[in-house]
């Protein structure tokens, strides 16, 4: 099993352009989370996903969009960057039942 | 939405030592989990130990061990034997549901030889 991947790895960004930060898992989750982190502010919840077709908001959801097609893949879509956007971002998935989350290595995206 | 609060941005402790670290919590459900996370410098984030708010049994992982007051929401992990490999950015979180997690804020753990 691969777990949690996440592509890039890093990225640079100009204000005003757009970008998709990529998230699959291989264990059949049920659940997955997009969460950004910054310095002295921990991880914060974006967006999660129950299940395929389904995602709700979490505490900081302005300027990102997703979106669950299939079991596998949480892709997070920056639709216009801005420098408050420049962080840390990480997916995560856990099973139903289970409340032990799986984490990507993270992309660190930097907008400029 | 759920608080967590870390009070403590940064501790050290010397090698083969104990130290504490602090989280406490705002919850008006009965039933929840918490946990401790470690993020070293690789930036991974490794689940170190949890805790079911049902249980009245303190968690136990091998060094690591919690110290849970439901009553004082309160959620204190203890790192004893302290080694080298310990150093990292640790983080209290908290849920309810299983797909809506809650951080702290997170301590720098410093370990000194």
């Amino acid at each position: 099993n691969a777990g949690v991947t996440q592509t890039p790895k890093f990225q640079v960004l100009k204000t005003g352009q757009s970008m998709t930060l990529q998230c699959a898992q291989d264990m059949n989750h049920e659940y997955m989370s997009w969460y950004r982190q910054d310095p002295g502010m921990g991880l914060r919840l974006i967006h999660y996903s129950v299940g395929a077709g389904i995602t709700d908001q979490g505490e900081v959801p302005n300027g990102y969009n997703v979106s669950r097609s299939t079991t596998e893949d949480f892709p997070l879509r920056l639709l216009s960057a801005a420098p408050s956007q420049t962080s840390v971002y990480f997916c995560a998935s856990n099973r139903v039942g289970s409340y032990e989350q799986y984490f990507g290595p993270g992309t660190r995206l930097t907008v400029t | 939405a759920q608080t967590v609060t870390q009070s403590q941005p940064e501790m050290s402790v010397q090698e083969a030592e104990t130290v504490t670290l602090s989280c406490t919590y705002d919850t008006s459900e009965s039933d929840y989990y918490l946990f401790w996370y470690k993020q070293p410098p690789s930036r991974q984030m490794i689940l170190v130990i949890r805790q079911e708010a049902y249980k009245q049994q303190n968690a136990t992982e091998n060094r690591f061990s919690v110290n849970f007051q439901k009553a004082a929401k309160s959620f204190s992990l203890k790192i004893s034997d302290s080694q080298l490999g310990d150093a990292a950015m640790y983080f209290c979180a908290y849920s309810n549901t299983g797909n809506q997690f809650y951080f702290g804020t997170g301590t720098s753990l410093t370990v000194i030889p």
